[in-house]
């Protein structure tokens, strides 16, 4: 069974700090792709990075960075310098790359940054 | 600018009257979808559809059904609302491939007296 654990239901952070939302799954596949995407008050979610389960490298991208570790199936995303405009709900998922319609999302992390 | 839209942000409807949930794309994607929202639970899976008239059972499929006519188009229907579906649906749109992001649109926030 896939399952996608998103422990930390709600985060509350000063403007600058540095945070960590954690995203922890479980599956059987060895073939598998992980998504965050934010949904901001707005409420459309919005795609932020992919991974593929053979891909571990760490990713940065501007204040964004994504720690993927298959050992600990694990994949955490940290914001660094924490803006006010990165208040939204985060969502972690995972899609079996042998099903298109199995895809799996974890309850949320809400986020809120504090001026 | 790639958009998913929904036919209506905030929907109020009577238990057991027939709803209907518009989502239109306009990237020509093969795959669409339709999820509920509630807090807590994240995102789940009520239908699929891989390509116009191919649809598969997701995980919340009991109450709702789907039609998909047209490649753009993908319908969610209520046949019978009940308070239990008050809810916010998300339609996505996705090119065909598993490792491709999805697209959503705004949601519809519907309540069911």
């Amino acid at each position: 069974a896939q399952k996608v654990t998103q422990a930390q239901t709600e985060i509350s952070v000063v403007e600058k700090e540095d945070v960590t939302l954690d995203c922890v799954y479980e599956t059987r596949d060895t073939t598998y792709y992980l998504f965050w995407y934010k949904q901001p008050p707005s409420g459309e979610l919005v795609f932020l990075i992919r991974r593929n389960s053979f891909d571990e490298q760490n990713e940065i991208s501007g204040r964004y960075s994504w720690n993927f570790q298959k050992s600990t199936s694990s994949f955490n995303f940290t914001i660094t310098a924490s803006q006010v405009v990165d208040s939204a709900v985060y969502f972690c998922a995972l899609n079996r790359y042998s099903s298109a319609s199995k895809i799996i999302f974890g309850s949320g992390t809400r986020l809120s940054i504090r001026p | 600018d790639v958009k998913v839209t929904q036919s209506s942000r905030y929907l109020v409807k009577r238990t057991g009257e027939k709803v209907f949930l518009e989502c239109v794309q306009d990237m020509d994607h093969e795959n669409m979808f339709w999820y509920r929202q509630d807090p807590g639970l994240g995102l789940r899976l009520i239908y699929f559809s891989y390509d116009v008239k191919m649809k598969e059972k997701g995980d919340i499929p009991e109450g709702y059904s789907v039609s998909r006519e047209k490649k753009e188009r993908f319908s969610l229907i209520l046949e019978s609302a009940s308070t239990n579906q008050t809810s916010m649906y998300l339609c996505a749109s996705r090119f065909r491939q598993v490792l491709n992001e999805q697209f959503f649109g705004p949601g519809t926030r519907l309540t069911v007296l």
